[in-house]
């Protein structure tokens, strides 16, 4: 079975420019959870797809970051115009649809993120 | 807003030595517990999911406990390999069922000294 993928695997960009990364969930898997994870903190939830709907986007700094999944596949997240602090590994994650809070969920490697 | 927190932030032991690591986490309106162990350059891969007051589960050396009313997990590595060295994440799942989240702890970093 693939795993979760996710592209590019790092990024170092200049702050106010723009960037955007890209997951495919393992097929079927009808979740779908991109997180930030900070240096010496826990990842953070930052939106929450059911299918190609929002289930939750409560941490989501809308000003600048944006996530979509088209089609209820793959999905991407823009950070646009990134700040120092967006400096981060950013993880997408996906998971089976029934009983969401007992299933694992399913890490892609992550995308390491550095704002200059 | 819900806190988890894991102890101790890092820890160096040697191979062969057997270990363990606390996640707590509030005890009111429990759902289930899930262990991450997170290797450098890897993607992070679950360990447990636990839901039950009492729980034990067991993978290999690696075994973990759940005490929901006092709000704690143990995680414990018997005979530490230097392949065991990682990051152990455990989180809380928030909300309800359906529309719920993890909440993360900020992780335990074990390293496994040959």
């Amino acid at each position: 079975e693939a795993g979760v993928a996710q592209s590019p695997r790092y990024k170092i960009i200049e702050k106010r420019q723009s960037v955007a990364f890209w997951c495919n969930p393992i097929s079927g898997h009808a979740t779908l959870y991109w997180y930030q994870q900070i240096l010496g903190q826990g990842p953070k939830l930052l939106i929450q797809f059911q299918n190609n709907g929002v289930v939750d986007d409560s941490q989501l700094p809308k000003d600048r970051f944006s996530a979509e999944r088209l089609k209820g596949v793959d999905s991407t997240l823009k950070i646009q115009p990134a700040k120092l602090e967006d400096s981060a590994v950013y993880l997408c994650a996906s998971s089976l649809d029934r009983l969401r809070l007992h299933n694992e969920q399913f890490f892609g490697p992550g995308t390491r993120l550095t704002v200059l | 807003i819900l806190n988890v927190e894991q102890s101790p932030q890092s820890l160096h032991v040697q191979e062969g030595d057997s270990t363990n690591f606390t996640c707590s986490f509030p005890s009111s309106n429990f759902y289930a517990l899930h262990w991450y162990r997170w290797e450098t350059a890897k993607s992070p891969e679950a360990l447990f999911v636990m839901t039950l007051n009492g729980d034990e589960k067991k993978k290999g050396r690696i075994s973990a406990t759940l005490n929901t009313k006092e709000g704690y997990s143990y995680l414990y590595i018997k005979g530490s390999q230097p392949e065991d060295s990682a990051t152990y994440l455990c989180a809380s799942w928030v909300g309800s069922s359906n529309t719920g989240k993890l909440i993360f702890g900020q992780g335990t970093t074990l390293q496994v000294k040959p």
